[in-house]
């Protein structure tokens, strides 16, 4: 079985400048997460899809932040314009569902490392 | 506030000795627990998970986990340690997340030293 997909792994810029990520989950995992995770601390969740259907970005910066799964399947996540302490690897993870009394473990990609000077 | 706690930083064991990477939770309801293991240059990994039943959960890499309700803890061990295991270690609960669905929060980390 195909693990989650993300590119790319690395990506340098400069603050101000815009960057996009991609992510693939597992076919037929319905729950698609993308988190942040700064260095020395644990993922942060920034925006969860239920097939293409957002369930939470309470913890997405909005102004610069911005994601969508189109068609269930694939999604990207885009920030525009980058800060310097956007500067962190951004992980997709992908679950068969959350709902009800699921407890689906989340597989994860290998991430993006972001770095903005 | 639902929350997770790893005290320790980092954890420094000697090859062949019993490990124990400690986490406490805080969430309202049964809790749904975790434990995830992060390489170097590469995406967590789900090692095991407590639900019901048996206080003590085995997973995958001869790691278990035991459920304390009492203490609210979730602590992980194993009974031998591999230089292997030099990892870093995420304890994560299941909460009731916007607009009612679920999602997982992860504490700080551990990091995992076992030394030959």
């Amino acid at each position: 079985e195909a693990g989650v997909a993300q590119s790319p792994r690395y990506k340098i810029i400069e603050k101000r400048q815009s960057v996009a990520f991609w992510c693939n989950p597992i076919s037929g995992h319905a729950t698609l997460y993308w988190y942040q995770q700064i260095l020395g601390q644990g993922p942060k969740l920034l925006i969860q899809f239920q097939n293409n259907g957002v369930v939470d970005d309470s913890q997405l910066p909005k102004d610069r932040f911005s994601a969508e799964r189109l068609k269930g399947v694939d999604s990207t996540l885009k920030i525009q314009p980058a800060k310097l302490e956007d500067s962190a690897v951004y992980l997709c993870a992908s679950s068969l569902r959350t709902s009800g009394r699921s407890s689906n473990e989340q597989f994860f990609g290998p991430g993006t490392r972001l770095t903005v000077l | 506030a639902q929350s997770v706690a790893q005290p320790e930083d980092q954890v420094n064991v000697a090859e062949g000795n019993p490990l124990t990477v400690k986490c406490t939770y805080s969430v309202s309801g049964n809790p749904y627990l975790f434990w995830y293991v992060q390489y170097p240059n590469r995406g967590l990994q789900f090692l095991l998970k407590y639900i019901t039943g048996d206080n003590l959960v085995k997973g995958s890499y001869g790691f278990e986990a035991e459920f304390n309700k009492s203490q609210t803890s979730f602590h992980l061990k194993k009974p031998s340690a591999l230089v292997s295991d030099s990892a870093l270690y995420f304890c994560a609960v299941r909460v009731s997340g916007y607009s009612s669905a679920s999602k997982i929060i992860f504490g700080s980390g551990t990091r995992l030293s076992i030394r030959p």
